[in-house]
């Protein structure tokens, strides 16, 4: 069974269509949920550390809430170059080193 | 901008041939990870090390895999023999250790192998 699920796998919008990703998550102790943008061909880019209920942060049109068991990254009147493959990973705290357990991403594509 | 330094960026080798990948991770990290990424799919984690001890090497396939990080700051992974199943991005990730482990890894680029 995935520990951290992501959805949907894929999602086309217009400029200018706000949307939402979900992750959601089944680990015993969650020490941080971690958003990574990545570019086809390239490593992913950090965006957002997410540590317990309730916490949200904002970046530009991208925005992540955090419940007990699922994320959302909330995309606002997205932009072509918001087109990129969104992962969700989470750190638990039972395990024997600090390496993040990723879902398998949502790609999005935005287009003009 | 500190990164995190990886080569080559591309890699063609032929089954059952030995190949070499190489991390630079950001100034004063101390902790590195090799994850290997499927076309498709999530990273996921090869090994850990702390800085020259390994923390975590439970998914790393140790019959052909092997990974070093001799003085704590950069590190080789290596696969010999390679199979076909072992075409993938290799990606390089650290971290700094404070007091809080919820800080987040930092990524290279990564090495498209391709075994033919």
């Amino acid at each position: 069974e995935d520990q951290v699920t992501q959805s949907p796998e894929a999602l086309r919008l217009q400029e200018g269509e706000s949307s939402s990703l979900n992750c959601s998550y089944t680990v015993s102790g969650l020490r941080g949920l971690f958003w990574y943008r990545q570019d086809p061909g390239k490593g992913p880019e950090f965006l957002f550390t997410l540590y317990s209920a309730g916490e949200e942060k904002e970046k530009e049109r991208l925005k992540a809430t955090l419940t007990k068991k699922e994320s959302f990254l909330h995309i606002t009147a997205p932009k072509p170059e918001d087109s990129a493959t969104y992962l969700c990973a989470v750190r638990e705290a039972n395990q024997a080193g600090t390496a993040l357990i990723f879902g398998k991403g949502t790609t999005l594509s935005v287009s003009s | 901008e500190a990164e995190v330094a990886q080569s080559p960026r591309y890699k063609i080798t032929e089954k059952s041939q030995a190949v070499a990948f190489w991390c630079d991770p950001i100034s004063g990290h101390a902790t590195l990870y090799w994850y290997r990424q499927i076309l498709g799919q999530g990273p996921e984690l090869l090994v850990q090390f702390q800085d020259e001890s390994v923390v975590d090497d439970s998914q790393l396939p140790k019959d052909r895999f092997s990974a070093e990080r001799l003085k704590g700051v950069d590190s080789t992974l290596k696969i010999q023999p390679a199979e076909l199943g072992d075409s993938a991005m290799y990606l390089c990730a650290s971290r700094s250790t404070g007091v809080s482990q919820g800080t987040e890894a930092f990524f290279g680029q990564g090495t498209r192998l391709t075994v033919v």
